[in-house]
């Protein structure tokens, strides 16, 4: 299984600014994905990233307030940007394992204020 | 399109007694059928996967779940709880045969167990 690490673990961050989070992962891989998981909420894709191509956002998310990098085949970006107390969650890259299931990193837990 | 309901948002248990996490799917497709597992200010682990072999699918830690076409279900099931259980549990579903490889998550089941 691969090994997914993200920084930063946490966060608290001011309303009006931008984190941005980073996801590695120890092996190649061809997609990555970003999940948002609110407080006491079930996780909902943010958007898919492979590497070379634009980002696909699910429904109700938007580049403008989510850009995504993904440069290589180890690693990813997320920024929330434009920050409100609404985008305090968690957020959790993983990875596609090949065999449907996917693996997840620890997540970053924003908290904006 | 895909999606998840896990019919009980809090089950509690005594510890050394049975486990039961219901859920049940919908599917257009073939469905790859998932229980995750988060403990408390932890990742996300796989506990087991359904991927149309065996219906019955052991997991980690004792847990199994088994797949009912015909009652459209995946219930997570485990014969004796411990207090290590004590987590949250999330059902997820991804279609085979859709392309691509998103995962719907259910709304979470949490356990808890009862010394």
């Amino acid at each position: 299984s691969a090994v997914i690490s993200q920084k930063p673990s946490r966060d608290i961050c001011q309303r009006g600014t931008s984190l941005t989070i980073q996801c590695q992962v120890d092996s190649q891989v061809t997609m990555m994905f970003w999940y948002r998981q609110q407080p006491g909420q079930s996780l909902t894709l943010i958007a898919t990233a492979n590497q070379g191509s634009e980002a696909t956002y699910e429904s109700g998310f938007v580049i403008d307030k989510f850009p995504i990098s993904r440069p290589n085949l180890t690693f990813s970006t997320l920024t929330v940007s434009n920050m409100s107390p609404e985008d305090s969650s968690i957020y959790l890259c993983s990875v596609d394992s090949g065999g449907y299931e996917q693996y997840f990193g620890p997540g970053t837990r924003l908290t904006v204020t | 399109a895909q999606s998840v309901t896990q019919l009980d948002s809090h089950v509690s248990v005594s510890e050394g007694t049975p486990v039961l996490l219901r859920c049940n799917y919908s599917s257009s497709y073939s469905p790859s059928l998932f229980w995750y597992v988060q403990h408390p200010n932890k990742g996300l682990q796989l506990l087991l996967k359904y991927t149309s072999a065996a219906t019955l699918v052991k997991g980690i830690n004792g847990f199994e779940a088994e797949f009912k076409k015909s009652e459209t279900s995946f219930h997570l099931t485990k014969p004796s709880a411990h207090m290590s259980d004590a987590a949250e549990y999330f059902c997820v579903v991804s279609d085979l045969d859709s392309g691509n490889t998103p995962l719907v998550f259910g709304k979470g089941t949490r356990l808890s167990v009862i010394a």
